[in-house]
């Protein structure tokens, strides 16, 4: 079955601590990016990343951190430097070929207290 | 800049009856439109989308969309609701040249007995 995986699905943490959230895809797609969900305020770009070994800082890149070393892999890390890390996560992916139909994995819900 | 606008951010209609759901967008390129589905703390599914050609596009679950490129809408339609359609509705536009999706900030659909 094709699709994203993120991981874990609920994750806790300690303000001043940075943390990774894991997103894989096995779809063969270029392009990957990562949004974040807060109540009532739609979804927004935190990073994306057309090719391997690239990426592009979205609308609310400050604070977070992303690597794209494997085509099928793009963490983001969340780092201490965010003042409001606490929101729920979502990974997409898509052929980056022009469509831009994007396919979401499951999100992963960070909570840091 | 490109925006996507959910005028209603709450609609409660009951089981059986008809939905629609607006949506607005601005830019004058001709547009990449799409609509998505979420369920709580889940990730997001793709019911339909719009690229060129007939501006009435069928989706999943028996969804409709029609394009209407006089008014900048995209308004997602269903004859007749069932309870499992209560979740977030999400319409996203991008255009051509244009790497990323911009969201509105969504719609919450209730259905009442």
């Amino acid at each position: 079955d094709g699709g994203i995986t993120q991981s874990p699905k609920y994750l806790f943490r300690k303000e001043g601590q940075n943390v990774t959230l894991s997103c894989e895809q096995n779809l063969n797609h270029d392009a990957m990016y990562w949004y974040r969900q807060d109540p009532g305020q739609g979804l927004r770009l935190i990073y994306y990343s057309q090719i391997v070994n690239d990426f592009q800082k979205g609308d609310i890149a400050e604070g977070y951190s992303v690597s794209r070393e494997k085509k099928e892999s793009f963490p983001l890390t969340v780092t201490s430097a965010q003042k409001n890390p606490t929101a729920f996560y979502l990974c997409a992916s898509s052929t980056g070929t022009g469509d831009h139909e994007q396919y979401f994995g499951p999100g992963t819900r960070l909570t840091v207290t | 800049a490109q925006s996507v606008t959910q005028p209603d951010i709450h609609i409660t209609v009951s089981e059986g009856a008809s939905l629609e759901l607006r949506c607005n967008y601005s830019y004058g390129a001709t547009p990449y439109l799409f609509w998505y589905v979420q369920s709580p703390g889940q990730g997001l599914q793709l019911l339909l989308k719009y690229f060129s050609g007939d501006t009435l596009v069928q989706g999943i679950k028996g969804f409709e969309a029609e394009f209407k490129r006089s008014q900048s809408s995209f308004n997602l339609r269903k004859p007749s609701v069932h309870w499992s359609d209560a979740a977030e509705y999400f319409c996203a536009v991008s255009f051509k040249g244009f790497q990323k999706l911009v969201f509105g900030t969504g719609t919450r659909l209730l259905v009442s007995p």
